[in-house]
């Protein structure tokens, strides 16, 4: 069964401190992984997409790096920011027997930036 | 990537009533996907809308409790029928890009359902 597990559940840090998320994965055939940023009562906004031959990606201060040997990927939050504050969510395409992609989703970290 | 507007954004219903819940992309996609999200938990994707065809329906939703619209591909309704409080979810619709396959999910803002 296809799995995606996030930790921690919930993080709380200081502004301009950095932070790391962490997903572990048992989706495969792997296609791609991807970060997203939910606020609450929103929908979830794309941050990084990575395939299978990206080991890190950047966008701003989010840095995401993927070990496909390990199915381990990480989120980096660098100088975080009170805006930071929001559930980040890490999901995994798998190809079905069909030839569709199939995503699995993390439950997401909840992170709390304080002033 | 393409812009999804979502409606409506939140609402509070009676237990037994329906309400339905509108997608408009700004540019012709061939799925979209609607999922709910119950609190603390993952999205769980309820269905795949594809135009001209029924949608088709993940384990666990059915037809007569989320009947779905898809009359373009720009458009899609998702209703949720005889509604309890076990329903209270935000629910999200979803697209894929415009280059085609997995690359460019994009999100709608959400409708945060509460039945009381």
């Amino acid at each position: 069964k296809n799995q995606v597990e996030q930790s921690p559940q919930s993080l709380i840090i200081l502004e301009g401190k950095n932070c790391t998320l962490q997903c572990n994965y048992t989706v495969s055939p792997f296609s791609n992984l991807r970060w997203y940023k939910q606020d609450t009562g929103r929908g979830p906004v794309s941050l990084t997409i990575m395939t299978f031959s990206e080991n890190t990606k950047s966008n701003g201060r989010y840095t995401a790096t993927l070990d496909a040997d390990t199915k381990q990927s990480s989120l980096h939050i660098t100088a975080s920011q009170l805006s930071d504050s929001a559930s980040y969510i890490c999901v995994v395409l798998g190809l079905s027997s069909g030839g569709s992609y199939i995503p699995t989703f993390g439950r997401g970290t909840s992170l709390i930036v304080h002033p | 990537s393409a812009v999804i507007s979502q409606k409506p954004s939140r609402d509070i219903c009676q237990r037994g009533t329906s309400l339905t819940i509108q997608c408009q992309v700004d540019s012709q996609v061939t799925m979209m996907f609607w999922y709910r999200q119950q609190p603390g938990q993952s999205l769980t994707l309820i269905a795949t809308a594809n135009q001209g065809s029924e949608a088709t329906y993940e384990s666990g939703f059915v037809i007569d409790k989320f009947p779905i619209s898809r009359p373009n591909l720009t458009f899609s309704t998702l209703t949720v029928s005889n509604m309890s409080p076990e329903d209270s979810s935000i629910y999200l619709c979803s697209v894929e890009g415009r280059s085609g396959g997995p690359y460019g999910y994009t999100f709608g803002s959400g409708t945060r359902l509460t039945v009381v």
